[in-house]
């Protein structure tokens, strides 16, 4: 497998789920990137990660908890949320460096509805 | 801090006419500046950048889009839309903090192609 994976593609749940989103990467990259699609509205940069350690965190609510065990794997841990948050969720990984040399590879995303 | 402005949420060419998709951008110094292309239920991919090399740049499936550094613009074009051009295309501008991963981008334009 190649590139950027993103499982599940769909996912539906309540408010008071538990669920996670799970990325994994086979591009060689060492940064990882958690963004949000909601219609009408820019993508959002919720999360990164560089070389496993959080590097950016664009004020995202707890109910939104990131993972990122190694440099090819992101999950994005869900919990209590809300309707407001049914978005496309997007994982995204790149090289380091400046942005001269780095481009960001998107996954194919994760639907989620929250009923 | 960056922004971005895509003009026209939903631009509407025929096949084989020029497609034009406008962008600018403000930012506190020379930026890094890109296009996405977001095929439905898919995840985005990268068109072109302007890294300063060059201020035309030339990207995959024809696009090309040229740097104007007095009007702040970063407009993409096509000479000839196919109808695989439909899709959601997205300006980005890069942060000019030193080490950021963040990246901003625009509400994008739907392009339609009219057979």
């Amino acid at each position: 497998e190649t590139g950027v994976t993103q499982t599940p593609r769909h996912l539906v749940m309540g408010m008071t789920n538990k669920k996670s989103l799970k990325c994994e990467q086979h591009l060689g990259h060492n940064a990882m990137y958690w963004y949000k699609q909601s219609a009408k509205k820019p993508l959002e940069l919720m999360f990164v990660y560089n070389f496993k350690e959080q590097t950016e965190n664009n004020s995202v609510p707890s109910r939104f908890s990131p993972e990122c065990p190694n440099s090819s794997h992101l999950f994005l841990h869900l919990h209590t949320l809300q309707p407001e948050d049914s978005a496309l969720y997007l994982c995204a990984s790149s090289l380091r460096g400046d942005w001269g040399e780095r481009t960001l590879h998107f996954g194919n995303g994760t639907r989620l509805t929250v009923t | 801090a960056q922004s971005v402005t895509q003009l026209g949420s939903h631009v509407s060419v025929s096949e084989g006419a020029l497609v034009l998709l406008r962008c600018n951008y403000s930012s506190s110094v020379p930026p890094y500046l890109f296009w996405y292309v977001q095929y439905p239920n898919q995840g985005l991919q990268l068109l072109l950048k302007y890294t300063s090399a060059a201020t035309l740049v030339k990207g995959i499936n024809g696009f090309e889009a040229e740097f104007k550094k007095s009007e702040t613009s970063f407009h993409l074009t096509k000479p000839s839309a196919h109808m695989s051009d439909a899709a959601e295309y997205f300006c980005a501008v890069s942060d000019s903090r030193a080490g950021s991963y963040q990246l901003t981008f625009g509400k994008g334009t739907k392009l339609s192609v009219i057979p």
